[in-house]
């Protein structure tokens, strides 16, 4: 079984601070994925990496930045909290060639 | 089906009964398609998949059928459990160029399942 492990289910963070999250597969998948999840906007993609130290934008990067310098591992950055980025945040990975992602746990982000 | 705004479609069923849970998508040229399903507090998980070469795929207790003439997908849950509860997304590949597995997903429906 494909196993997305997230570094916290939940997490209190204040305004400007500078939050790691981050997200480990351990199934060798070469795509993964951070998405943030609100109520009624559906999952929105932050960005995306298709390999190690490659990455790309996705429709709400404004704010994050990512890290990937080993396969396995994925981690989003807020560079500086906000109040607007308290949301949940998913993790999530695919195999090459495959449209299949799965999913971490979640991270329940609160920034006061 | 699709929601705009802040509001999900909700459907509320009698356990025992049978479930359908809809799905407009956008990209005509869309050849897979996927549902997931998010638990409280939980991440989504696959449920089931169908190509587009297909209409109907059976799992256990799901059913995905696939209408390509008007965009439309619908996910049948036979029997639904209160552990049906949940929310069931689509999702089909991003149409923007290489996709890297990307996906684009449906608002969710809320599936309740009263004892």
């Amino acid at each position: 079984d494909v196993k997305v492990t997230q570094s916290s289910r939940y997490l209190v963070k204040r305004t400007g601070e500078k939050v790691f999250l981050e997200c480990v597969q351990d199934m060798d998948h070469e795509n993964m994925f951070w998405y943030r999840q609100d109520p009624g906007l559906g999952l929105r993609l932050i960005y995306f990496s298709y390999d190690v130290k490659m990455k790309e934008k996705g429709d709400i990067p404004e704010g994050y930045s990512v890290s990937r310098e080993k396969k396995e591992r994925f981690s989003l950055i807020l560079e500086s909290a906000s109040t607007n980025q308290t949301s949940m945040y998913l993790c999530a990975t695919t195999r090459g060639g495959s449209y299949e992602q799965y999913f971490g746990p979640g991270t329940r982000l609160t920034v006061t | 089906g699709e929601s705009v705004g802040l509001h999900l479609p909700t459907l509320s069923v009698q356990e025992g009964d049978n479930s359908i849970i809809n799905c407009a998508y956008s990209n005509s040229a869309s050849d897979y398609f996927i549902w997931y399903k998010q638990e409280s507090g939980k991440g989504p998980q696959f449920i089931i998949d169908i190509r587009s070469n297909m209409d109907k795929r059976q799992g256990q207790r799901v059913t995905v059928l696939l209408n390509k003439t008007v965009k439309h997908l619908s996910l049948q849950i036979a029997a639904t459990q209160p552990g049906d509860s949940a929310v069931y997304f689509c999702a089909e590949p991003w149409a923007g160029g290489t996709s890297y597995g990307k996906l684009t997903f449906g608002q969710g429906t809320i599936l309740t399942v009263h004892p």
